[in-house]
């Protein structure tokens, strides 16, 4: 079975340009998380989809950064003005609301703002 | 707010266990993680372990969760190199479909 995908796999982008990333869920999972993975760092937590509730914004580091998810599957996350600091794997997670949480993750999309 | 800690590196020989440690500061933690990423690939879970629970061991992999100390560890038996990779500890909140809080990973590095 499919497990997330993400598109795309790699994006290279001038300071000051927008990007929008995809990120294509397990089918049936309620529950959509986007991370963001700096070097050297851990996973930050960026935003959380759960079903049609409001989606949980507190981890976006700027108001540059917004996602969407539309249906209740496909979710982009955008990224206006892109900063080199903003360089980073953005990786995407699905779970299917299930108690234990489990959630799977994507292969990322690696950003690079030269 | 909420932390988890683990150490950066860790270097074993291939047939050796490796022991990957990790603390965390929330008590209300319902499940903790361990996830591996191998190079240019995403998250993988590995298992996890309910609070409740102090010991979870499933084949060369044992988990060991000390909740007084909010110390989580995992022990790989007979250590391939295969198993060379970051591995990640997470902690969910109290309730289910939180998003998880992850350490910075430890690099496990398998020496044939």
């Amino acid at each position: 079975g499919a497990g997330v995908s993400q598109s795309p796999s790699n994006k290279v982008t001038e300071k000051g340009k927008d990007v929008e990333l995809r990120c294509d869920p397990i089918s049936g999972h309620t529950a959509l998380y986007w991370y963001r993975q700096s070097l050297g760092q851990g996973l930050e937590f960026l935003i959380y989809f759960q079903g049609n509730s409001a989606p949980d914004k507190s981890g976006l580091p700027s108001d540059r950064f917004s996602a969407e998810r539309t249906g209740g599957s496909v979710s982009t996350l955008t990224i206006q003005r892109t900063q080199q600091e903003d360089s980073a794997v953005y990786l995407c997670a699905s779970s299917l609301n299930g108690e234990d949480n489990e959630q799977f993750f994507g292969p990322g999309t690696r950003l690079t703002v030269l | 707010g909420e932390d988890v800690e683990q150490s950066l590196f860790l270097s074993v020989r291939e047939g050796d266990s490796s022991v990957i440690n990790c603390t965390y500061t929330d008590s209300s933690s319902t499940y903790l993680y361990w996830y591996k990423q191998e190079p240019g690939a995403g998250l993988q879970l590995l298992t996890y372990i309910f609070s409740n629970m102090d010991m979870k061991q499933d084949q060369r992999l044992t988990v060991l969760l000390n909740k007084k100390d909010k110390h989580l560890s995992l022990r790989i038996a007979d250590t391939q190199t295969g198993d060379s990779a970051i591995y990640f500890c997470a902690e969910s909140g109290a309730n289910g479909n939180t998003p998880l809080v992850f350490g910075k990973g430890t690099r496990l590095s398998v020496i044939a």
